[in-house]
């Protein structure tokens, strides 16, 4: 079974653009999380989808955003890039929802900021 | 608002010594505690949960509500444990959000 698929795998831009990011979850997973790490602030959680619906949502500005479509895939953005966003996403997908449900991750999206 | 802290950012050990990663948490209510692992190069990925009480790759947690303490054990070090250790708690059992300690890099040496 093919795990969970990230693109693109590393991204650079520009501070004040905006960037999309994808999620493949594990075949027949419906729940999507997203999370950011940074050296400074360690793993941190941004949002959490099941079956289109956003279930919970970290502690992060309006410029960050996601969504997750019928196939379960999920994308999230961020607009109007500042350099402390430079980071590594994490997207973790699990058969349903709560926390009981095993959560398993993908390789990560590094962004950086110039 | 919930909180994990491990306090050892690099924890370094001979093979075959016993080996210690702490946890604490605060959480008023009734948490789930697990710890991931990953390894250089490797995916973060599940080690153990408190629900299950499993024994994984010889490791072991047991959760201390009274300490409020998940510490994560071994009883003789592998070279092949080397690696990035993360104490995670998820609070709601609706939702699947984990919130994760800063971790402890462990180093096990020959």
């Amino acid at each position: 079974k093919a795990g969970v698929t990230q693109t693109p795998r590393y991204l650079i831009k520009t501070r004040g653009q905006q960037v999309t990011l994808s999620c493949s979850p594990i075949s027949g997973h419906r729940s999507v999380s997203w999370y950011q790490q940074t050296p400074g602030q360690g793993l941190q959680f941004l949002f959490e989808y099941f079956s289109e619906t956003q279930r919970n949502k970290g502690n992060f500005p309006g410029r960050f955003s996601g969504r997750q479509f019928s196939n379960s895939r999920s994308e999230m953005n961020v607009s109007t890039l500042e350099l402390g966003d430079s980071a590594l996403y994490l997207c973790a997908s699990s058969l349903g929802t709560g926390r009981y449900n095993e959560q398993f991750f993908g390789p990560g999206t590094r962004l950086t900021v110039l | 608002a919930q909180r994990v802290t491990q306090p050892e950012k690099l924890l370094s050990v001979f093979k075959g010594a016993p080996v210690e990663l702490k946890c604490n948490y605060s959480y008023s209510g009734s948490p789930e505690l697990f710890w991931y692992v990953q390894y250089s190069r490797q995916r973060l990925q599940l080690l153990l949960r408190h629900i299950s009480r499993e024994s994984i790759k010889g490791f072991t947690a047991d959760l201390n509500k009274g300490e409020t303490s998940f510490h994560l054990k071994k009883p003789f070090a592998q070279e092949e444990d080397s690696a990035m250790y993360y104490c995670a708690l998820s609070r709601h059992s609706g939702y699947s959000t984990l919130t994760f300690g800063k971790g402890t890099m462990l180093l096990v040496s020959p």
